[in-house]
């Protein structure tokens, strides 16, 4: 299986500043690429689909990129709703695989 | 406005069965593959099983594979999983969510709790 390392665990930032969250792909999984954030007592949302694209509804602040066994969320100037846990998700391959997560934290 | 509203969780004894149903609104549920992800206690999430549209093609985890079931009736706009022989490892927030078969999932439920006790 297609093991998903993300980094780092845990992201102190304040509102305004910057995220950028990673992850990274134990065997290449081209561009079947997806970012997901969760928040406390809900389901996942579907932000950035296909490595690059926003899901519907979803902010421009929110960007990915990447490809092959590397990829970035980007968070160009965070809100208090951003911060959730942040999980990536590969499609190439069976099981589709989740990542550990990174939880986006207020500092 | 999709919804996706699960049901069925609940506390069983290890061994025993359980089946949880999802049941959709606000898109043609027939023309699209459904997903079942779990999320154990404080953990992350984990992939369980899909199925295509039309209920012909499955793939399923795994750890549980041969005691997962997953099925669709179209005409009920319902997504099922049975689930039997579950052990304590099963213990999660089970979510359906709409995606094609090899696809990202675009829209989740909100989940249902299965607690296997021992």
């Amino acid at each position: 299986e297609i093991v998903l390392t993300q980094s780092p665990a845990t992201l102190s930032l304040s509102p305004g500043e910057r995220a950028t969250l990673s992850c990274r792909a134990s065997q290449s999984v081209s561009s079947y690429f997806a970012w997901y954030q969760q928040k406390p007592g809900q389901a996942p949302r579907l932000l950035i689909y296909d490595a690059s694209n926003r899901a519907t509804g979803i902010p421009a602040r929110f960007s990915g990129s990447g490809s092959g066994t590397d990829f970035t969320l980007t968070i160009s100037s965070l809100e208090p709703g951003d911060f959730a846990v942040y999980y990536c998700q590969q499609r190439a391959d069976w099981p589709l695989t989740f990542g550990g997560g990174t939880r986006l934290e207020i500092k | 406005q999709v919804h996706l509203v699960e049901s069925g969780g609940g506390v069983v004894q290890s061994g025993r069965s359980l089946r949880l149903s999802c049941v959709v609104s606000g898109f043609t549920f027939s023309s699209y593959g459904m997903h079942w992800v779990r999320q154990a206690p404080g953990k992350g999430l984990e992939w369980v099983a899909v199925i295509s549209d039309d209920g012909n093609n499955k793939h399923y985890l795994d750890s549980v594979r041969g005691r997962f079931t997953i099925s669709r009736d179209n005409s009920k706009n319902t997504l099922y999983l049975q689930m039997n022989s579950l052990r304590g490892e099963d213990t999660a927030v089970y979510y359906c969510a709409k995606g094609p078969l090899g696809g990202h999932l675009s829209y989740w439920g909100q989940g249902t709790l299965v607690t296997v006790s021992s």
